[in-house]
């Protein structure tokens, strides 16, 4: 079975330092990952994805993350935090088919002035 | 272009009773996918519906069913709701069945509580 653990359920940052959440996942085959957000009272937005085309991945806002067989992880970063980027970060895998995800717990950030 | 839409944005109901949630899909989009959050949770996949047919599910049971309309909206139902089905459900659609190739879209939610 596939999934995702995210260690640290809560993040805090002062703005303007490095963002970096943390995601190790668990799969029997090549997987496919994603990074969403959430903001409060919203749905989730993709953030960026894995699609094994290239192991550093760029996506909005600044964000990318690298994915590390060796290590089974694909952590987020963001050089430099802004206070917009206060939400909650979810990482997931999916299957082949992609028709069925797997979130893991997610991860609050917190921005700091 | 409207994006995806769920209604009713909160319900309140007591435990034995049905609920039915209700999705809009992005213009376009041919699929649509469930998701149950529960609180301080990720969201854990329900079901899939794809041009009106069922296409993967979960680790759900039966009460939780669902349909898909020619127009592509869809429904989420809920039989005999116990206090544990008591979170935030998100719907998603897209332009194909594959995450993997086409993004989700995902709507607001619809947050039930179940007393």
């Amino acid at each position: 079975a596939q999934s995702v653990t995210q260690l640290g359920s809560h993040v805090s940052v002062s703005e303007g330092a490095l963002v970096l959440l943390r995601c190790n996942y668990s799969s029997s085959v090549p997987p496919y990952l994603f990074w969403y957000v959430q903001y409060p009272n919203q749905g989730l937005q993709l953030l960026l994805k894995y699609t094994s085309a290239a192991t550093l991945v760029k996506g909005i806002n600044g964000f990318e993350a690298e994915f590390k067989k060796s290590e089974t992880s694909f952590h987020l970063t963001k050089p430099s935090a802004h206070m917009s980027d206060a939400a909650e970060y979810f990482c997931a895998v999916s299957e082949d088919t992609g028709n069925q995800f797997y979130f893991g717990t997610g991860t609050s950030l917190t921005v700091i002035p | 272009e409207t994006g995806v839409t769920q209604s009713p944005t909160h319900l309140i109901k007591t435990r034995g009773q049905q609920v039915t949630l209700r999705c809009s899909s992005q213009s376009g989009h041919n699929t649509v996918s469930w998701y149950q959050q529960a609180l301080g949770q990720g969201p854990q996949f329900i079901f899939q519906y794809y041009r009106e047919e069922e296409n993967g599910r979960g680790n759900f049971p039966p009460r939780f069913s669902g349909l898909q309309f020619p127009n592509y909206s869809s429904e989420l139902n809920v039989n005999a709701l116990e206090l544990d089905d008591s979170a935030l459900y998100l719907c998603a659609s897209s332009l194909g069945t594959s995450g993997n190739l086409y993004e989700q879209y995902f709507g607001p939610g619809t947050r039930l509580t179940v007393t």
